[in-house]
């Protein structure tokens, strides 16, 4: 199957800091990515929809401003978590959408995550 | 909001066949039925998916009701792997994530 990935795996950074994690699709093109944030025992929230070359659609509640994204290619969407706080902290996962040739749905693939850990 | 309902947990026995349930009564003629599943500290993984016929691969068989109201995901010999949370997930476009089941694999 499609592979996606993340860097980095894991960050520690410091409060007020802007971290950027990249989501990589290796092997497809995926006009569309999703980006989703997971607190300990929790469930997958998505927060937000990259479309290659436009602006992101962002789940009710999500801050834009605090949570950038940028998808300029094809096969990357970044993630740019700004002026980071300690409950910014979280799993931040990505995935890849790849229109299946010749079917109507989209298969949809995940990276393996990021840890991030503000201070 | 997610559209599944999936129960909280479940064990099964190593060696045994896992069965787990899913309601999607609100599921749409276009929305395929997709199950992931996510070891803990990883990203989900893609498990299968399907319409409305059942579906077979080497991980997992999917069974979904002719009216397309629930599905249940079986592993037909569970390991210790298997050990995981498994998501039921009715996919057009983007996905929502419900809580998932958390399978437990018993020695």
């Amino acid at each position: 199957g499609a592979v996606v990935s993340q860097h980095p795996s894991r960050v520690i950074c410091k409060s007020g800091t802007s971290v950027k994690i990249e989501c990589r699709s290796l092997d497809f093109q995926a006009t569309t990515m999703f980006w989703y944030r997971q607190f300990p025992k929790k469930s997958l929230m998505l927060m937000a929809t990259s479309n290659e070359g436009s602006k992101a659609t962002y789940e009710q509640g999500v801050e834009k401003d605090k949570f950038l994204i940028n998808h300029a290619s094809l096969t990357l969407s970044t993630l740019t978590v700004t002026s980071a706080h300690p409950e910014d902290s979280s799993f931040y996962i990505c995935s890849a959408n790849e229109q299946a040739f010749g079917t109507k749905y989209n298969e949809q693939f995940f990276g393996p995550g990021t840890r991030l850990t503000v201070l | 909001d997610a559209k599944t309902t999936q129960p909280p947990s479940m064990d099964c026995a190593e060696g045994r066949a896992a069965n787990l349930p899913c309601n999607h009564s609100t599921i749409s003629g276009n929305e395929y039925v997709y199950w992931y599943r996510q070891i803990h500290s990883q990203g989900p993984q893609y498990i299968i998916h399907g319409l409305k016929n059942n579906e077979t691969n080497e991980m997992a068989s999917l069974i979904i009701t002719e009216d397309r109201k629930s599905s249940t995901l079986i592993l037909p010999h569970a390991t210790l792997r298997d050990t995981a949370v498994y998501y039921c997930i009715v996919q057009y476009q983007k996905v929502t994530f419900g809580t998932g089941t958390k399978l437990q694999v018993i020695p």
